[in-house]
């Protein structure tokens, strides 16, 4: 079965660059999540979206910024990158509904490492 | 808000063996789902077992089991016949029923290790 692709899997980085990552989500899944696990952490919630608008929004900084396409693939734009910054990013897709299609199915993750 | 609890940062069962992970929350609502989440050493995260709240049986799969007990806000994960691949971190989650609050809370973690 077809799961969630983030790319790209590792992205190292400077401080004050940016970065984005991609997320394409289980086909047929209309909503999407963004998580922060920073090391030895539990994820964090950043942002989602449903049907391209977003849904809902957690601990995101202001210099991320996040959007899903036409064709529901999401990208979160980082900005300014900070040492704190370095964590490894989840993405995760469900469908719209009750039960079951309520599940979030995660990515890979990217692992970013700011220098 | 919600707040998930999970007490035990690390356990240990030796392989063939029954080992239960404690999983607490707290909320106001009367539907929600719970999950159960594993994160091997490859921190890809898994999907080990559901549990919505308005099901009073609890979830099984396979080696992997609930007890949700509602009143008691309380949902632990027991595994069975432990294999070495059980190894890694496990979160308990919890999600709002339905609606746009649709993001995971999850716990801190209790990192499980299997011993041959």
């Amino acid at each position: 079965a077809a799961g969630v692709i983030q790319s790209p899997r590792h992205l190292i980085k400077e401080k004050r660059e940016t970065a984005t990552l991609k997320c394409y989500p289980i086909p047929r899944h209309d909503t999407v999540y963004w998580y922060q696990q920073g090391p030895g952490q539990d994820p964090q919630f950043l942002i989602s979206f449903y049907e391209k608008m977003q849904s809902d929004k957690g601990s995101i900084p202001d210099r991320f910024s996040a959007q899903q396409f036409s064709d529901y693939h999401s990208e979160l734009n980082m900005s300014s990158l900070e040492l704190g910054d370095s964590a490894l990013y989840f993405c995760a897709s469900s469908s719209f509904g009750t039960g079951i299609q309520e599940t979030q199915y995660f990515g890979p993750g990217t692992r970013l490492l700011v220098l | 808000a919600q707040t998930v609890t999970q007490s035990q940062p690390e356990m240990s069962v030796q392989e063939a063996e029954t080992v239960t992970l404690s999983c607490t929350y707290d909320t106001s609502e009367s539907n929600y789902y719970l999950f159960w989440y594993k994160q091997p050493p490859s921190r890809q995260m898994i999907l080990v077992i559901r549990q919505e709240a308005y099901k009073q049986q609890n979830a099984t799969e396979n080696r992997f089991s609930v007890n949700f007990q509602k009143a008691a806000k309380s949902f632990s994960l027991k595994i069975s016949d432990s294999q070495l691949g059980d190894t890694a971190m496990y979160f308990c989650a919890f999600r709002d029923y339905g609606g746009s609050q649709g993001n995971l809370i999850f716990g801190k973690g209790t990192k499980l290790s299997v011993k041959p």
